[in-house]
């Protein structure tokens, strides 16, 4: 049974660094073909792809948030990490991790999200 | 960056109805297209990968189609527990992007 869950702070100020850790089973990040992703929705709006890291540590990124993420994954732990630094309050959103499907083009199994609220 | 311009945004429809969502992709994008269905307060739920590739477990009124750029989802008739937001994805060069998303509601 694959499950994914998402923790982390539930509000940070603006101009701070928002780390968010996916906690997942179920599956291994060490297996050939497997991937995580980030993806975000802020209240009431569309789903945001932010990152992706595979089994052989390949990390893709979204080309407008690029320079601000960075992901990391501890297999031993079956964890992947999203940084996301210089927090704005338009980052408002609720953040899910994801797996990727077998075909590297879909999100199968998702978390539950996580709520994260950027303010002063 | 490739855009999905999802089509209608509201889209009001009884029990029993034909439905039809679309999808444009601002590039062709072969056949890497996935719809989800989203209800409040969840995550999304994979229906149809690779365009028309119903996932385990999903009921065959849902239906997928298209290539290259132009993509729909189909519900066949619909069922009380179809009324959600439905959203399509795209993947291309290891870069993904989400339609706006189709909210359905009762009529």
């Amino acid at each position: 049974q694959v499950t994914l869950k998402e923790s982390g702070p539930a509000l940070v100020k603006p101009t701070e660094t928002l780390t968010l850790t996916c906690t997942f089973s179920g599956f291994s990040l060490s297996t050939s073909g497997v991937r995580v992703s980030w993806i975000r929705q802020p209240p009431g709006k569309a789903l945001e792809w932010l990152a992706r890291i595979d089994w052989d540590d390949d990390k893709f990124y979204s080309t407008s948030l690029k320079t601000r993420l960075t992901i990391s994954k501890d297999t031993s732990k079956n964890q992947v990490v999203l940084t996301m630094t210089n927090m704005d309050p338009v980052d408002t959103a609720t953040y899910y991790c994801a797996r990727i499907g077998k075909l590297g083009t879909d999100f199968d199994y998702w978390g539950q999200g996580t709520l994260v609220t950027v303010s002063s | 960056d490739i855009q999905m311009t999802q089509s209608p945004s509201t889209l009001s429809a009884s029990v029993g109805d034909r439905v039809t969502i679309t999808c444009r992709a601002s590039q062709s994008i072969s056949s890497w297209v996935a719809w989800y269905q989203q209800k409040p307060g969840k995550a999304p739920k994979l229906l149809i990968y690779k365009a028309s590739s119903l996932e385990s477990g999903v009921p065959s009124r849902f239906s997928g189609s298209g290539s290259g750029t132009e993509f729909t989802l189909t519900i066949s008739s619909l069922q009380p527990d179809d009324f959600a937001t439905y959203y399509c994805q795209q993947y291309n060069s290891y870069l993904y992007s989400f339609g706006q998303g189709t909210k359905l509601e009762i009529k």
